[in-house]
């Protein structure tokens, strides 16, 4: 596509529950990464992907977050029981390789848990 | 562990005056440094890309100086406008790691 595409736009939950946030980089791109932001931060490193192997998740915070990308193009971040803290501006980019170019956000995911 | 601070964390001016926002990494041995503006409840925009070995970039009324080895870099925005305002975030990427470090924001306020 011509830029990152993530869905949903927003997400609404209650403690507890699943929840999936989809991102479709640009093709082409190899790398995939995924950020979280809180109200008035910078973003902070989740976990990104070189093809289809998560070649950094350090920055997932706890065993409730995984990320996949099966096919080496879409990615899907997954948070099992979700807590109150969890809400934030979920956000994806990708750039063309790993180390090489600009990277491209997509418009983020925000996610509020009750 | 890279630390990357922006100060201030706030700026405002009257339009037509020059923005300068400062950027400081504490770990010089980065691969790049990238620009981005950020728009209330929007994602990011790349502004300006600079490889390490670089010192400066520019597009448009955008200019960003980067000096390695002082870990500091600064945008230069000439001649603002009230469309300037937004947060400016900095990132830089490690010489030996692929991720993004990214600042805290300065968030710009432009008044006509």
């Amino acid at each position: 596509g011509a830029g990152v595409s993530q869905t949903p736009s927003n997400k609404v939950t209650e403690k507890g529950k699943y929840v999936e946030l989809r991102c479709d980089p640009i093709s082409g791109h190899t790398a995939l990464y995924w950020y979280r932001q809180s109200l008035g931060q910078g973003p902070e490193f989740l976990i990104y992907f070189q093809g289809t192997g998560a070649a950094d998740d350090s920055g997932l915070p706890n065993d409730r977050f995984f990320a996949v990308r099966p096919e080496g193009s879409v990615s899907t971040l997954k948070i099992q029981r979700t807590e109150r803290g969890d809400s934030a501006m979920y956000l994806c980019a990708s750039r063309i390789r790993v180390n090489t170019g600009e990277l491209f956000f997509g418009e983020g995911s925000r996610l509020t848990v009750l | 562990k890279q630390e990357v601070t922006q100060i201030p964390a706030a700026l405002s001016v009257p339009e037509g005056e020059n923005l300068v926002l400062n950027c400081s990494f504490t770990d010089s041995a980065i691969y790049n440094l990238q620009w981005f503006r950020q728009d209330p409840g929007k994602g990011l925009t790349s502004l300006l890309l600079i490889q390490s070995s670089q010192r400066e970039q520019t597009s448009g009324r955008l200019n960003a100086s980067l000096d390695k080895s002082s870990g500091r870099s600064t945008l230069y925005i000439a001649a603002s406008q009230p469309g300037d305002s937004a947060t400016y975030l900095c990132a830089v990427t490690r010489a030996a790691g692929n991720k993004l470090t990214f600042g805290g924001g300065t968030r710009v306020l432009v008044k006509p």
